[in-house]
């Protein structure tokens, strides 16, 4: 079963709006990551929050997590067209493998 | 910086084929790992390497074999290819701790057609 579930599946937002999506996942976590894929291309992290942080911040990029509730949130601010891609949360139990969740497809528009 | 190089980009087999995916790991990683994405799925964990043993399995079938060798680059071997292991093949390199802070590391990937 799937590690990380995210919600929701796909986002449609105009340039220059905000763009949220959410992870929830089931097991006691070392870190959560965030990764970016184009598609049909390769994976790209774009930040790393360990389980003792609450809210991580890199750029236009803000990550919150709630140990408590088993949850994640990642924000973009300020989209851009070159934003539209496919976002995925994936954990790491401390077992050095990445369980990804099924990803938010996210189109921005321009 | 040098990257996670994966061979080949592209791939085609023939269903019943062999294939041989190739991944070298960022220059001092001693960490591999191999996952796999299928058409709009998420990527799932295969198998992993450290200092050339394998270090942790998952959902890889019995036809598929891997192996790091002595310079780390590892190797996934894929026999009796079945239409259903068309997909995205991903690799990724770490080293220890690093990981902690910075993240995994993934190639551009090797999209394998099975026909």
């Amino acid at each position: 079963s799937q590690q990380g579930e995210e919600d929701p599946q796909a986002l449609s937002i105009q340039e220059g709006e905000n763009a949220t999506m959410n992870c929830s996942y089931k097991t006691s976590i070392n870190n959560l990551q965030w990764y970016r894929q184009n598609s049909g291309r390769g994976l790209v992290h774009l930040i790393l929050i360990r389980s003792n942080e609450r809210e991580k911040h890199s750029g236009r990029l803000r990550v919150t997590l709630d140990t408590s509730k088993k949850s994640s949130s990642l924000l973009i601010t300020a989209s851009r067209a070159a934003d539209t891609a496919s976002y995925f949360c994936a954990t790491d139990a401390n077992d050095y493998k990445l369980s990804f969740g099924a990803g938010t497809t996210v189109t921005v528009r321009a | 910086a040098a990257g996670v190089i994966q061979s080949p980009r592209h791939l085609i087999k023939e269903k019943r084929e062999t294939a041989t995916l190739k991944c070298y790991p960022i220059p001092r990683h001693d960490t591999v790992y191999w996952y796999q994405q299928g058409p709009g799925q998420d990527p799932q964990f295969l198998i992993s390497f450290y200092e050339k043993m394998q270090s942790d399995k998952g959902s890889i079938p019995d036809r598929f074999s891997a192996q790091q060798f002595s310079d780390y680059h590892s190797e996934l071997n894929m026999s009796s290819l079945e239409l259903g292991d068309s997909a995205l093949y991903f690799c990724a390199s770490s080293s220890g701790t690093a990981d902690l802070l910075y993240g995994y590391t993934f190639g551009s990937g090797t999209r394998l057609t099975v026909v």
